[in-house]
């Protein structure tokens, strides 16, 4: 299975902020890489797919790029409400399987 | 607006089997433009993919977890269902169901998550 490793793990950071999550894969992946934002007691969020698509009513600060094995999330200034934590996701190939990064928990400095 | 309801027992015994049922409104389990999936998460930890469905019944499963996973869709009920047999306590989770658009790869509506614990 392809395996997807977030750096960092944990990140702190100041409202205002411009940050950057990596997701590197064990091996070249297609475009079916997304992006996720949870926070506690919720589910997960989609936030970015197919690695730069912006879903639908995420706001613009929220970007992706990456191709092969890496990949990022940036968001451009960081707002109170984007605290959380943020995990990645592949899928290589249909059929799956499925993998998620091991998440990057995002704190106010 | 679609909207996912996981539903099933709170607590599950060792060696028991694990039954789950997700009950989708606002859109259908037999549109074909659509896979339906189960993701765990652990207390305090990562998320794992378990399996999906599609409308035509056909299943793809993490290889990990194949062996005592079971997911099946119930179109007249617009619900799909999980069942995860001889669990233990490493199967205590939040259990979301959630929706993947077909060719996309990318879960965009989630269940709000039901945590199932395995204890004696």
């Amino acid at each position: 299975d392809i395996q997807l490793t977030q750096s960092p793990s944990f990140l702190s950071a100041s409202v205002g902020d411009r940050v950057t999550i990596t997701c590197r894969a064990s091996q070249g992946i297609s475009s079916y890489l997304a992006w996720y934002q949870q926070k506690p007691g919720k589910a997960p969020k989609l936030l970015i797919y197919a690695a730069s698509t912006l879903q639908s009513g995420v706001p613009s600060r929220f970007s992706g790029s990456g191709s092969g094995t890496e990949f990022t999330l940036t968001i451009s200034s960081l707002q109170p409400e984007d605290f959380a934590t943020y995990y990645c996701q592949q899928l290589n190939s249909y059929p799956p399987p499925i993998t998620f990064g091991q998440g990057t928990r995002l704190e106010i400095k | 607006q679609v909207q996912l309801q996981e539903s099933g027992p709170g607590l599950v015994k060792p060696s028991e089997t694990l039954s789950l049922t997700c009950t989708v409104s606002g859109g259908s389990v037999s549109s074909g433009s659509y896979y339906w999936s189960w993701i765990r998460q652990p207390p305090g930890k990562g998320l794992e993919w378990i399996g999906y469905i599609y409308y035509s019944g056909s299943t793809n499963y993490n290889p990990s977890l194949k062996s005592r996973v079971t997911i099946s869709v119930d179109t007249y009920k617009n619900q799909f269902s999980l069942k995860l047999s001889s669990v233990t306590a490493a199967d205590t989770a939040v259990y979301y169901c959630a929706r993947d658009v077909v060719r996309r790869g990318a879960f965009d509506y989630w269940g709000q998550g039901t945590l199932v614990p395995v204890s004696s």
